[in-house]
């Protein structure tokens, strides 16, 4: 079974409108942590935002938060005033304690309409 | 400012040589990760030591592949012999993780493009 699913391999979005990256993860261990990435065409792995899964709050970094729903198992990121630098791969990744290892998604690629 | 430096950045090469691959992670991390990116696969985890003690290589070809860690400031995957399906961009990333805690999220470096022909 797949740990991490990101469903939507592209998303559009117009400049200066919010947009939301879906995530699902898959774990029996209670202590976790949810992570995402940027990818730009670059290359480079840029963290973004972390979420552990005892935090009370959305994981907040600037115009990146994280609406994180336990229940559901859900960690979407979520961009507010998209700029055209935003446009890039994004992965949502998590770390189970028990297990040590770190799990990424497949990536949902964001365009960043001007 | 600290960063995970990757060598070489691009390396082209022909079937059946050998390729080393080196990474060396932040300084004071104690967990070294080896990825494989390529379109079709995404990133795969091909392996990844905690205290320069490798936990899991199962993600690596095992006949061609190794991973090592002769030392805390210096991460080696090699190849060999390479094949072109190999050709992908590897990743190395660092962090601090503790066993009761999570510590560092993962820092990447810019990884190595390798081609073989």
């Amino acid at each position: 079974a797949q740990k991490i699913t990101q469903t939507q391999p592209g998303m559009f979005v117009q400049e200066k409108e919010a947009v939301t990256l879906d995530c699902t993860y898959d774990t029996s261990d209670p202590s976790y942590g949810l992570f995402w990435y940027k990818q730009p065409s670059s290359g480079e792995m840029i963290f973004l935002i972390y979420q552990g899964s005892y935090d009370q709050q959305n994981a907040t970094e600037g115009r990146y938060s994280l609406n994180f729903q336990k229940a559901r198992k859900s960690a979407n990121l979520v961009i507010s005033a998209s700029q055209l630098g935003d446009s890039a791969m994004y992965f949502c990744a998590m770390r189970e304690v028990t297990g040590n290892q770190f799990y990424f998604g497949t990536g949902t690629s964001l365009t960043v309409i001007p | 400012d600290a960063r995970v430096t990757q060598t070489p950045r691009d390396k082209v090469t022909e079937m059946g040589q050998e390729v080393t691959m080196r990474c060396q992670p932040i300084l004071g991390h104690n967990t070294v990760f080896w990825y494989r990116q390529t379109m079709m696969q995404g990133l795969e985890l091909l392996a990844y030591f905690r205290n320069r003690a490798p936990l899991d290589d199962s993600g690596m070809p095992k006949d061609r592949f190794s991973a090592e860690m002769p030392d805390a400031t210096l991460a080696t995957l090699k190849i060999q012999p390479s094949e072109p399906r190999d050709s992908a961009v590897y990743f190395c990333a660092s962090g601090f993780w503790d066993r009761g805690g999570f510590g560092t999220e993962a820092f990447f470096g810019q990884g190595t493009r390798l081609t073989v022909v």
